[in-house]
């Protein structure tokens, strides 16, 4: 068990790139989340997915993301014509039960939007 | 949605201090409460996962405590020691609300050797 990994750890972008992360959950968790958190602000939910399946989609989430997980294992997480209002750090969890549970948190990867 | 409300923001204490925090959530449909450790540069860190009213929870030198009719949970950490520096965040899950863990805004504590 190596824990959740996240790539890149850091990214800076000129506004209107698009972006590309990346989560490798617990090998044998199948649910995975993805939240977003800004300065001073606590973890926002974004999605989650329970296998390849997309089940929950945050509403105030904008239609410049995207997630997948293909094949159930691991996500990806793409942001279209970036804003500097998306400049927060974005973390990936995983977990076995679903919220019922901990959840198991990667160490994010931190977006800079110039 | 949900709102969680954390207390204090932050909190600076010494070594050996007892201290404790408070996370506010909405009684009604009430599931779950979790809460969790962030150091800096690190992942969060699970601590307690409570359901039922009165739950208590204890790992080390920390517990916590779950009152889900009146909606609140406190923290508390005795003892304080400079490696309990970090943000601890708390997360409420209602039973409308599917997956979706809402967040409070972290105590931040620093503790002084």
């Amino acid at each position: 068990d190596t824990g959740v990994s996240q790539n890149p750890r850091h990214k800076i972008t000129k506004r209107g790139q698009n972006v590309t992360f990346r989560c490798d959950p617990i090998s044998e968790h199948n649910r995975l989340y993805w939240y977003r958190q800004t300065l001073g602000q606590g973890p926002e939910f974004l999605t989650y997915f329970q296998n390849e399946a997309q089940l929950e989609k945050s509403r105030l989430l904008s239609d410049r993301f995207s997630a997948e997980r293909p094949k159930g294992s691991f996500s990806t997480l793409e942001i279209q014509r970036t804003e500097q209002g998306d400049s927060a750090m974005y973390l990936c969890a995983s977990s076995s039960l679903g919220v019922r549970e901990k959840l198991f948190f990667g160490s994010g990867t931190q977006l800079s939007v110039l | 949605i949900l709102n969680v409300e954390q207390s204090p923001q932050s909190l600076h204490v010494q070594e050996g201090d007892s201290t404790n925090f408070t996370c506010s959530f909405p009684s009604s449909n009430f599931y779950a409460l979790h809460w969790y450790r962030w150091e800096t540069a690190k992942s969060p860190e699970a601590l307690f996962v409570m359901t039922l009213n009165g739950d208590e929870k204890k790992k080390g030198r920390i517990s916590a405590t779950l009152n889900t009719k009146e909606g609140y949970s406190y923290l508390y950490i005795k003892g304080s020691q400079p490696e309990d520096s970090a943000t601890y965040l708390c997360a409420s899950l209602n039973n409308n609300a599917g997956n979706m863990l809402t967040f409070g805004g972290g105590t931040r504590l620093m503790v002084k050797p």
